[in-house]
């Protein structure tokens, strides 16, 4: 396994379009998170999966915003008519999720860089 | 909120001299923190954790210490090499394992 791959790399849009991001996990892994990452700041969580289940939506995600995982395996962030503000880097992430007293270590993807025109 | 503060955008360290990164906490409930390290066009990696029930932990040239009572916890990095060059990141884990991030630090290892 290559790791934690994400498509497109990069992504220049024209305000209003939609644009949709894919990550792909690591195969054995139950766990799927999405951020987002803006200059001079650090990654702000979005939402995460277990499997096929979205457990938890960032305020930051608004409705234009929404993520699936359909198969418990790849997902994709779809980002609706896009506004200058969306333009950021995309990370996502995965882990093995197990109740443990070690903690569950997050594998990143080098995410996709989107550009907002 | 559960907030987490890099407040050293830029750290600039000869090589072979200890690496200090430092980062404060508001709010004590945690099980973790973590420190990623991320070079540019990368996603961020894992470099080493630290429990709340501990003070210290070791990992090779990397040390995380926990200060509670402080709420401040700090990466040392000894010896530096020009390798460690990277942009620093502290991290909490919080429930359903989603990270909160500080700002991070650029650190620069000079030869």
């Amino acid at each position: 396994d290559t790791g934690v791959s994400q498509n497109p790399r990069h992504k220049i849009t024209k305000r209003g379009q939609n644009v949709t991001f894919r990550c792909d996990p690591i195969s054995e892994h139950n766990r799927l998170y999405w951020y987002r990452q803006t200059l001079g700041q650090g990654p702000e969580f979005l939402t995460y999966f277990q499997n096929e289940a979205q457990l938890e939506k960032s305020r930051l995600l608004s409705d234009r915003f929404s993520a699936e995982r359909p198969k418990g395996s790849f997902s994709t962030l779809e980002i609706q008519r896009t506004e200058q503000g969306d333009s950021a880097m995309y990370l996502c992430a995965s882990s093995l999720f197990v109740w443990t007293t070690s903690y569950n270590e997050q594998f990143f993807g080098p995410g996709t860089r989107l550009t907002v025109l | 909120d559960q907030q987490v503060k890099q407040n050293s955008p830029s750290l600039s360290v000869q090589e072979g001299r200890i690496s200090i990164l430092n980062c404060d906490y508001t709010n004590s409930m945690f099980d973790y923190f973590l420190w990623y390290k991320k070079y540019p066009a990368e996603g961020p990696t894992f470099l080493i954790s630290i429990s709340s029930i501990k003070d210290k932990n070791e990992d090779g040239r990397f040390t995380v210490f926990l200060n509670k009572s402080a709420k401040h916890l700090s990466l040392h990095i000894v010896p530096s090499q020009p390798g460690d060059s990277a942009v620093y990141f502290c991290a909490r884990e919080n429930q359903g394992g989603k990270l909160i991030f500080g700002q991070g630090t650029e650190l620069s290892v000079k030869p």
